[in-house]
């Protein structure tokens, strides 16, 4: 069975650019949720999403979005980007909305110059 | 909303010693607190996780303890072996939400 995938893995990007990371759960999963992680402040979460809706949202400005497709791949996009967005953003998918674990993807580097 | 504190942000001992990292969680309504290892350059991976109806559990060198009362969870690791250095994260999720609230992260580093 093939893990969460997260593409694309490493991105360099300009102040004020935008950019998509894209994140496919396992085969059979419907929930997705995105994470920020950056050095000491451990994983903050972004958004859920289950069956191509927000479930729910993490305090993050509204510069970053995110969707989820009908097949549960999802995207994040981040808008005018800032130097503080660098960081690594890890997608995890569960089975449904129970309590189970979350298995992650690689995460996509970004890296904002 | 949850707030989950981790501590120590990072832990030395040498090989064959024990190793504790303890959490707490400030919502009474948790009921499912995994816990995730990330080694340097990969994904977290769960390890172990426990729910709110046990106090305790074991999977061979691990073992997490939960006090409901406290609202204290902590992760237990002995005999530690130079593998077993890494990032652990200590999540608490409830079910209203579902979704995992993470602490800071501890950095284990094991010295042979």
């Amino acid at each position: 069975k093939a893990g969460v995938t997260q593409t694309p893995r490493y991105l360099i990007k300009t102040r004020g650019q935008q950019v998509t990371l894209s994140c496919s759960p396992i085969s059979g999963h419907r929930s997705v949720s995105w994470y920020q992680q950056t050095p000491g402040q451990g994983l903050q979460f972004l958004f859920e999403y289950f069956s191509e809706t927000q479930r729910n949202k993490g305090n993050f400005p509204g510069r970053f979005s995110g969707r989820q497709f009908s097949n549960s791949r999802s995207e994040m996009n981040v808008s005018t980007l800032e130097l503080g967005d660098s960081a690594l953003y890890l997608c995890a998918s569960t089975r449904d909305f129970q309590n189970t674990e979350a298995f992650f993807g690689q995460g996509t580097r970004l890296t904002v110059v | 909303g949850e707030n989950v504190e981790q501590h120590p942000s990072t832990l030395s001992v040498q090989e064959g010693d024990s190793a504790v990292i303890k959490c707490t969680y400030s919502d009474s309504a948790s009921n499912y607190f995994p816990w995730y290892k990330q080694e340097l350059g990969k994904r977290p991976q769960l390890i172990i996780d426990i729910r709110s109806n046990v106090g305790e559990k074991k999977d061979q060198r691990i073992a997490v303890t939960l006090n409901k009362t406290a609202k204290h969870f902590s992760l237990h690791i002995t005999e530690t072996q130079p593998e077993d250095s890494a990032v652990y994260f200590c999540a608490a999720a409830s079910g209203g939400s579902y979704i995992p609230t993470f602490g800071r992260g501890t950095s284990l580093i094991v010295h042979p």
